[in-house]
């Protein structure tokens, strides 16, 4: 079955410490890999992606990702957390190829939220 | 780029009403719009995908008679809650990918529906 899994509900960090939020997922083709961002209220921000190539992915406001593919894992991480990342962070999947008749389907993790003390 | 817009943002409305919400891509065609349904504190669920043009898929569960999904151009697509009941409040929120290739998907706002 398709799925993935965030089994962090939520997290607390220190301001400036750094970060790491776990994914892990079950596909049964060749994966995208997503990163999103949500805070309260409001849809959902891409943070970051993977496809293909290198495994070390980049994203915006100093995110990273890492995709392991013996692990079936995709965790995000941030050196140093600031208080404006405290949100609900989801990790999502999506077949790289028209899977199943879906096109584009994504299938979202619970989510992660985070928050960060002073 | 690839901005998606959700109108309105919030809308509260009486139990039997019907609601339309309207999701748009201003600045790329999309060629398929989802549309996802958030519970508080859970994650998003997919409703229905829908191509332009063509009749939407539902996801196992979703009523089809009750959520109706039209996709008339490369740039609108709208949901419409039919005879809206307290338990359909919730927030719900489109997307909209241009292609297959990437995958990518861009959300919109969100739009938040409490039904009295």
């Amino acid at each position: 079955a398709q799925s993935v899994t965030q089994p962090d509900i939520h997290i607390t960090v220190s301001e400036g410490a750094s970060l790491e939020l776990r994914c892990n997922y079950s596909y049964g083709a060749t994966p995208y890999l997503f990163w999103y961002v949500q805070s309260p209220g409001q849809g959902l921000q891409l943070l970051l992606k993977y496809f293909s190539g290198d495994t070390l992915v980049q994203g915006i406001k100093g995110f990273e990702a890492e995709f392991k593919r013996s692990q079936s894992s995709f965790n995000l991480r941030k050196p140093s957390v600031h208080w404006s990342d405290a949100a609900e962070y989801f990790c999502a999947v999506g077949a790289a190829v028209n899977y199943g008749g879906s096109q584009g389907n994504l299938i979202f993790g619970k989510g992660t939220k985070l928050s960060v003390k002073p | 780029g690839a901005v998606v817009s959700q109108h309105p943002s919030w809308v509260i409305c009486k139990s039997g009403t019907s609601v339309k919400i309207e999701c748009r891509s201003l600045d790329f065609q999309a060629t398929t719009m989802f549309w996802y349904r958030q519970f508080p504190k859970q994650s998003l669920m997919l409703m229905a995908t829908s191509n332009e043009g063509s009749k939407a898929t539902y996801e196992q569960g979703v009523e089809k008679d009750k959520f109706l999904i039209n996709h008339a151009s490369l740039t609108l697509s709208t949901l419409t809650v039919t005879s809206a009941h307290p338990e359909d409040s919730s927030f719900y929120i489109c997307s909209a990918a241009s292609g297959i290739v990437s995958n990518e998907q861009f959300f919109g706002p969100g739009t938040r529906l409490t039904v009295l």
